[in-house]
């Protein structure tokens, strides 16, 4: 099935760091990759959506230039979060659909990243 | 606008006894439903998906789920319950007819007790 590898899977550094998050997806093409935060209890909150080639779409109240979305190739897509602070620290979670982003289809998760900031 | 809701923030269940995790939708067009399973510290597993065509849907793991589109639900099940099923799970909803974003619920804890 379709796998969606996460790099890394727990960053912990101090405060105005910043920190760049992988997500490969592993045996498919993915036009569409997904960036989520998930706070303690709750569910995902959309980020932004990657574009292979294209600019990012972010969510309302996402700050573009804090969380930077670079989706160069069909397979990779990261998400750099600029002079991280604590208010930052979450867990973050990168999603493609299978099957060239056909809109029926599920998407496929990588394990996501923790991210600490001292 | 489209929605999910979960009703239910935890369920709590015996092993061996049938499961049922709650889930209703709106949406303005046909929904693409889905259930997820996430584990601590890992990201969502895909679990099932309901698209078109039969209202009961089968999935991973032994479970399924049944569309009903005019009480709008799409309520997850399991006939046995299993202690490795606690989890939290999620349920999604995609609206066809337009935009094509997936909305999450807030997500339903499912503790099975041994």
């Amino acid at each position: 099935g379709a796998v969606v590898s996460q790099h890394p899977s727990w960053v912990i550094c101090k405060s105005g760091t910043s920190v760049k998050i992988e997500c490969r997806s592993l045996d498919f093409q993915a036009t569409t990759m997904f960036w989520y935060r998930q706070f303690p209890k709750q569910s995902l909150m959309l980020m932004a959506t990657s574009n292979e080639g294209s600019k990012a779409t972010y969510e309302q109240g996402v700050e573009k230039d804090k969380f930077l979305i670079n989706h160069a190739s069909l397979t990779l897509s990261t998400l750099t979060v600029t002079s991280a602070h604590p208010e930052d620290s979450s867990f973050y979670i990168c999603s493609a659909r299978g099957n060239g982003g056909a809109t029926n289809q599920p998407q496929h998760f990588g394990d996501g990243t923790r991210l600490s900031i001292l | 606008a489209q929605s999910v809701a979960q009703p239910e923030d935890q369920v709590n269940v015996a092993e061996g006894n049938p499961l049922t995790v709650k889930c209703t939708y709106s949406v303005s067009g046909n929904p693409y439903l889905f259930w997820y399973v996430q584990y601590p510290n890992r990201g969502l597993q895909f679990l099932l998906k309901y698209i078109t065509g039969d209202n009961l849907v089968k999935g991973s793991y032994g479970f399924e789920a049944e569309f009903n589109k005019s009480q709008t639900s799409f309520h997850l099940k399991k006939p046995s319950a299993l202690v490795s099923d606690s989890a939290l799970y999620f349920c999604a909803v995609r609206d066809n007819d337009g935009g094509f974003k997936t909305i999450f619920g807030a997500g339903t804890r499912l503790f099975v007790k041994a």
